[in-house]
This record gives structure tokens, sequence and C-alpha cells, in this order.
């Protein structure tokens, strides 16, 4: 099945830096990636949509300046946590679907969990 | 607005079969998935399902009624390396996956 690779699995970081994930789709071409947050013992809560070439789709709620995403290629998306706090600490998932069809599973990297003290 | 509920936890034995259940409640329909999500994990694939009836796939099976907003997920011959959270989501008119929160699954020797 189609792969999705999510990289760093873990990072601490210090309150006030920035952190960057990347989310690699290795053998489909993926034109819209998704980004979730998790926090612990919660469901999967959409952050944004990254779509290639153009400027993601933010959930409400969720602020623009502080997730920085970028989909710069149809194999890679970024997310970039700006400016991290401690209450941005959480387990952050990106997703992909193949683009055979709407009505196809979506395949998820392996998770980021971030700890920022 | 869009709702998904499953139970917060279930407990089984080794062997036994548990069924979880999942109602929703969205803006449209165009399938629902189950997903398996092991602690500190991502979530993998299990099932998918647009159609009512029951889809079988070796120990696991899933079931849909679109008429009562519905579905579960049934493990059978159950195994320890089962306990983990398993997630119900919707995909809505746009085709967006609206998660559920998923339900803990504990098996017991």
């Amino acid at each position: 099945g189609a792969v999705v690779s999510q990289h760093p699995s873990r990072v601490i970081c210090k309150s006030g830096t920035s952190v960057k994930i990347e989310c690699r789709s290795l053998d489909f071409q993926a034109t819209t990636m998704f980004w979730y947050r998790q926090f612990p013992k919660q469901s999967l809560m959409l952050m944004a949509t990254s779509n290639e070439g153009s400027k993601a789709t933010y959930e409400q709620g969720v602020e623009k300046d502080k997730f920085l995403i970028n989909h710069a290629s149809l194999t890679l998306s970024t997310l970039t946590v700006t400016s991290a706090h401690p209450e941005d600490s959480s387990f952050y998932i990106c997703s992909a679907r193949s683009p055979r069809g709407e009505n196809t599973e979506a395949f998820f990297g392996q998770g980021t969990r971030l700890t920022v003290v | 607005g869009q709702n998904i509920d499953q139970p917060t936890e279930m407990t089984a034995t080794e062997g036994a079969i548990v069924q979880i259940n999942c109602t929703y409640q969205t803006s449209g329909f165009n399938g629902l998935f189950w997903y398996q999500q092991h602690a500190g994990e991502a979530p993998t694939f299990l099932s998918y399902n647009v159609l009512d009836g029951l889809e079988e796939k070796g120990r696991f099976s899933s079931f849909l009624s679109r008429s009562k907003g519905y579905s579960y997920l049934l493990l059978k011959e159950l195994q320890m390396k089962d306990s983990a959270s398993y997630l119900c989501a919707v995909q809505d008119s746009n085709y967006q996956l609206i998660w559920g929160a998923g339900t803990k699954l504990i098996i017991k020797p």
C-alpha cells in the first residue's frame, strides 16, 4: 500500500523556538495532505489542509501564522510550529490520500510527538 | 453540527468476540472508515463501508446501516495485540473525514 513518511518522530524543543515537521508521500503524488493534532485520549483534530502550489486551508481556531504549512512539491508538505509554547505539546500526524479517487483510505505518517519545555 | 459517537472504552477477553459501535450525524455521507491506532502510533486502515451491509476481512468485519446512521466493527478470536484504540471516521458531503474520539479496547488474558 501507499506509504507516508513523517519526520521527526519525536522532538523536544525550548519554549519560543520553532520546529519543522516533514511529511512525504513515498510512492504516489499527493496534491493534498492533511495535518492533524491529537491530544492524549482525544480524537484527531484537523488543523489544516495542505494544497500543493497554493496556500493551505486552515480550520477555524488554528492560527495560520503560528502553524506554517508549505506544500512545495507533490510529495512533500511541511508544518512549522513557530514560537512554540508548552501548550503546543501534542502528537502531530500528517495524512495523504491516494489520487485514485475520493473514496480511498487515508494513509498516515508515523506521527511526531512534540514536547515543548 | 457533525457528530460521531463511540464508546470511550471496552474490555474483552482473549479469544472472544467484541463489537464496537459507532453512530453518526453528518452533513452528507460518502463512506465510513474504521482505523486501528496503537498508543503513540498513527492510525492504520481497517475497513471502508459505503453501502449497507457487512464487509468481512479475516477476523475483522464492519457493518453499516445508512438509514440508522450506524456502524459497528466486529473483532473475532481476539488476540492481545488487538489492544488498541479503534477510530470511526465518516466522509461527509465535501469528502472531508470527520473523526470519532475512538474506543480504547482492552484485551485481558
